[in-house]
């Protein structure tokens, strides 16, 4: 069964930065786009962030742009988002999803790790 | 930009009727539309992709259906597990950015 589990989430004062990761298993990784999507508290879902399957390829929602950077390591299974200058806007919980071959819909998805910004 | 419009945004029903459930969007987007269901606490599952292609699965009291810039998602002979938060979501193609819709809460009436 295919697997994905993030952690890294946690309370983090705005300014502050943090890291998120993404472990997964029983699917071949490095075939396959991968994406960050979040939900802030009690609201609905937006995506975040999207990475090619060799890394080479990355984009960003333009609120994250130049603060969040996605990567990958294949070697490992995982998937990353480095979260810098953190805003009280960016609380969610944040999931880890594969896309699909057509790379138009997310086929899987974490359970999610929540990030709180707040002082 | 294109906007994703879903509607009505609560639908209360009971189990063993039809729930239609609406996504309109700002512009066309051909049929790349894809509908998810989430439960409270739980990820997004995904429903159907290209607005009617059901996902591994679902059951086919689920179907999709639309084109241009109007969809439906519509559940027949609801059942008690069916209640949940639906979205539909929209990939431009380039650059590529995901939009979602509000979601449309389907409550036990």
């Amino acid at each position: 069964e295919v697997q994905l589990v993030e952690s890294g989430g946690d309370l983090v004062q705005p300014g502050g930065s943090l890291r998120l990761s993404c472990a997964t298993s029983e699917f071949t990784f490095s075939s396959y786009w991968m994406s960050w999507v979040r939900q802030a508290p009690g609201k609905g879902l937006e995506w975040v962030a999207m990475i090619k399957t060799d890394g080479s390829e990355k984009y960003y929602v333009d609120s994250v742009k130049g603060r969040f950077s996605i990567s990958r390591d294949n070697a490992k299974n995982s998937l990353n988002l480095q979260m810098n200058s953190l805003r009280v806007e960016d609380t969610a919980v944040y999931y880890c999803a594969r896309l699909t071959g057509s790379t138009r819909d997310f086929d899987c998805w974490g359970q999610g790790t929540l990030v709180t910004v707040s002082s | 930009e294109i906007v994703l419009t879903q509607s009505p945004a609560t639908l209360s029903l009971s189990p063993g009727e039809r729930a239609t459930l609406s996504c309109r969007a700002s512009q066309s987007v051909g049929n790349y539309l894809t509908w998810y269901q989430q439960k409270p606490g739980q990820a997004p599952r995904l429903l159907f992709s290209d607005a009617s292609n059901r996902a591994t699965g679902i059951p086919d009291r689920f179907s999709g259906s639309g084109s241009g810039t109007d969809f439906t998602l519509t559940i027949s002979n609801l059942e008690p597990e069916d209640f949940a938060v639906y979205y539909c979501h929209h990939r431009t193609t380039w650059p590529p950015m995901f939009t979602f819709g509000q979601g449309t809460k389907l409550e036990i009436k």
